[in-house]
């Protein structure tokens, strides 16, 4: 069964600066998809960044891109430049393709004034 | 702005109350995803839809929950009789093709009292 771990249940950053949240997930699949969402209070879900396993460049969605390592199975998320409104949890999730999300346990970021 | 939607976004309830929590999912998209969110489980998958049809309803308590699609805008989620240990956010997700993104709704949060 695939697993989705994220080590560290709370980051913080000062504003402006970057962050990097961690993410590794383990599968024998080859072709497979990678998010980050994001959930501020409000709840919502909402999504940050999205990664197709058989593309090897990392995908990057204005302040927010991605390390992908498929050998080693990680998937980390940097934030430049932290804003306010980034202070959210974020789960890292993992999907063979139109099939359910595995979520890992998500991280809370704090972002410092 | 295409976006899930979900009613009612809080339902307070008895213990033995039958609940019902409805999705609409965006217009277009086949395949709709039922979750659930707690402190202790975090986001796991109930059930989930496509073209209508269910495909995997594995995460669902059998004897108390009960998923459909009566049409293509609307999905529901049933449970019946509820218990204090149902209360969770509910969400609703729908995507169209493989490896998409799932677009999730604002959830439904339940407390069985």
């Amino acid at each position: 069964a695939q697993t989705v771990t994220q080590s560290q249940p709370e980051m913080s950053v000062q504003e402006a600066e970057t962050v990097t949240l961690s993410c590794t997930y383990d599968t024998s699949e080859s072709d497979y998809y990678l998010f980050w969402y994001k959930q501020p209070p409000s709840r919502q879900m909402i999504l940050v960044i999205r990664q197709e396993a058989y593309k090897q460049q990392n995908a990057t969605e204005n302040r927010f891109s991605v390390n992908f390592q498929k050998a080693a199975k990680s998937f980390s998320l940097k934030i430049s430049d932290s804003q306010l409104g980034d202070a959210a949890m974020y789960f890292c999730a993992y999907t063979r393709g139109n099939e359910k999300l595995t979520f890992g346990t998500g991280t809370r970021l704090t972002i410092i004034p | 702005d295409a976006r899930v939607t979900q009613t009612p976004r809080h339902k307070v309830t008895e213990m033995g109350q039958e609940v019902t929590m409805r999705c609409q999912p965006i217009l277009g998209h086949n395949t709709v995803f039922w979750y659930r969110q707690t402190m202790m489980q975090g986001l796991e998958l109930l059930a989930y839809f496509r073209n209508r049809a269910p495909l995997d309803d594995s995460g669902m308590p059998k004897d108390r929950f009960s998923a459909e699609m009566p049409d293509a805008t609307l999905a529901t989620l049933k449970i019946q009789p509820s218990e204090p240990r149902d209360s969770a956010v509910y969400f609703c997700a729908s995507g169209l093709v493989r490896g998409d993104t799932q677009y999730f709704g604002p959830g439904t949060r339940l407390t069985v009292l």
